[in-house]
């Protein structure tokens, strides 16, 4: 059992390029997130789904699009690369069941915008 | 969402109890209080949840206070492999939110 898988696990990319950040699961779970974290620092939510063609804002949203076309994939886009987007990036996934159900993460995305 | 408030950073000797408060005081009736934790370079890891009653995993215990404003993470026999940012998240719904956590160390 797989859990949640992200690809790459380091890139390096220049200033105004793009890229699309891979998650995915394997435990069919409606919840799914994308977080942030600078070095030193806490996470920050930076959109999160509900469920196949739902998607919302979370703490940090600017800079990014996701969508959520299946179950198992919500992968993360970056448009524009910027420096200030130098982070590590974790997926998660959560069964539904709101109030009582745990998180799984992914190892982690490091980002470098140069 | 409820605010939280943990210390920043903790410590503890190997192999002694740790007990790592976090305090809740807006937490609604219904929320459960959760637990994670993150391990150096690693993503974070589910600890433990709890509603009212206090709850017992191979992990770790978790201490609720009667007025569910506070709880109490405890650790019972800590190693250096519990060095890590403990992160206390007392209302889960949609979005999982998390605070800046305390940081434990472990001396050897």
């Amino acid at each position: 059992n797989a859990g949640v898988t992200q690809t790459p696990k380091f890139r390096i990319l220049k200033i105004g390029q793009s890229m699309t950040l891979q998650c995915t699961q394997d435990m069919n779970h409606n919840y799914m997130y994308w977080y942030r974290q600078d070095p030193g620092m806490g996470l920050k939510l930076i959109y999160y789904s509900v469920g196949a063609g739902i998607t919302d804002k979370g703490e940090v949203p600017n800079g990014y699009n996701v969508s959520r076309s299946t179950t198992e994939d919500f992968p993360l886009r970056l448009e524009l690369a910027a420096p200030s987007q130098t982070s590590v990036y974790f997926c998660a996934s959560r069964r539904q069941g709101l109030l009582n159900t745990e998180a799984f993460f992914g190892q982690g995305t490091r980002l470098t915008v140069v | 969402d409820a605010k939280t408030t943990q210390p920043n950073s903790m410590e503890s000797n190997e192999e002694e109890p740790v007990h790592l408060p976090c305090n809740h005081s807006t937490i609604s009736g219904t929320d459960y209080i959760h637990w994670y934790r993150q391990l150096p370079s690693q993503g974070p890891e589910y600890v433990i949840h709890g509603l009212t009653s206090n709850v017992n995993n191979r992990m770790a215990s978790l201490a609720i206070a009667e007025d569910r404003k506070s709880s109490t993470l405890i650790l019972h026999r800590a190693t250096l492999r519990d060095a890590a940012v403990y992160y206390c998240i007392p209302s889960v719904r949609d979005k999982i939110i998390f605070g800046k956590g305390t940081r434990l160390h472990i001396l050897p």
